[in-house]
């Protein structure tokens, strides 16, 4: 079955450093995996999304993130981080309905990033 | 930019009352989802319609809850007899294809 795995829960970094948000899945086929990010009080907003081709992907608000097979990993990068992007993380891969079409999504358990001015 | 709306944004209920969670999904978007996340726990997928009728749910998704599209632009989920365990926040995304769209989502609350 398919699963997401986040292992940082907490992330502390200071305004301006860079950051690495981890994201482990599991997944037997091509997977569609994408980062959502959650602010306090609001809906998931997409960031970015990778189903195929480039590996490193492109996203909304400077942030990106690379597709490693042979890691089975998906991990959002961003270079400078600003006060404004604290909120919680979530990575998150899509598997296919049979019937009917569209997907379902499967989450990690998110990663929370706390913002040091 | 097209959103999904979601109301209320928090519902308080009594244990073994009904509730309605209403969405309006983007409006040219063919499948629409119910997930839920209770406090401290993962998001889950609870259920997926289209064309009328429900494509996947999950074993969450038990008869104690049920989904309707009455018109062409709203998408409800209903729980018959809500139970303390149903306190979560409920989220409704819509798609044109791979990419879902989330709301706010709705805070249910049952005491």
């Amino acid at each position: 079955a398919q699963s997401v795995t986040q292992p940082d829960i907490h992330i502390t970094v200071s305004e301006g450093a860079s950051l690495e948000l981890r994201c482990n899945y599991s997944y037997g086929a091509t997977p569609y995996l994408f980062w959502y990010v959650q602010s306090p009080g609001q809906g998931l907003q997409l960031l970015l999304k990778y189903f195929s081709g480039d590996t490193l992907v492109q996203g909304i608000k400077g942030f990106e993130a690379e597709f490693k097979r042979s890691q089975s990993s998906f991990n959002l990068r961003k270079p400078s981080v600003h006060w404004s992007d604290a909120a919680e993380y979530f990575c998150a891969v899509a598997t296919p309905i049979l019937t009917g079409g569209g997907n379902k999504l499967t989450f990690g358990t998110g990663t929370q990033l706390k913002v040091e001015l | 930019e097209p959103e999904v709306t979601q109301t209320p944004s928090h519902q308080v209920t009594q244990m073994g009352q009904e509730v309605i969670l209403r969405c309006v999904p983007i409006s040219n978007h063919l499948y629409f989802y119910w997930y839920r996340q209770i406090l401290g726990q993962k998001v889950e997928f609870l259920v997926s319609f289209y064309n009328n009728e429900i494509s996947e749910k999950s074993e969450i998704f038990d008869d104690q809850f049920s989904v309707e599209r009455p018109d062409g632009s709203n998408f409800t989920l209903k729980i018959r007899s809500t139970k303390l365990e149903d306190s979560a926040m409920y989220f409704c995304a819509s798609s044109e294809g791979q990419t879902q769209y989330f709301g706010a989502g709705t805070r249910l609350s049952v005491l």
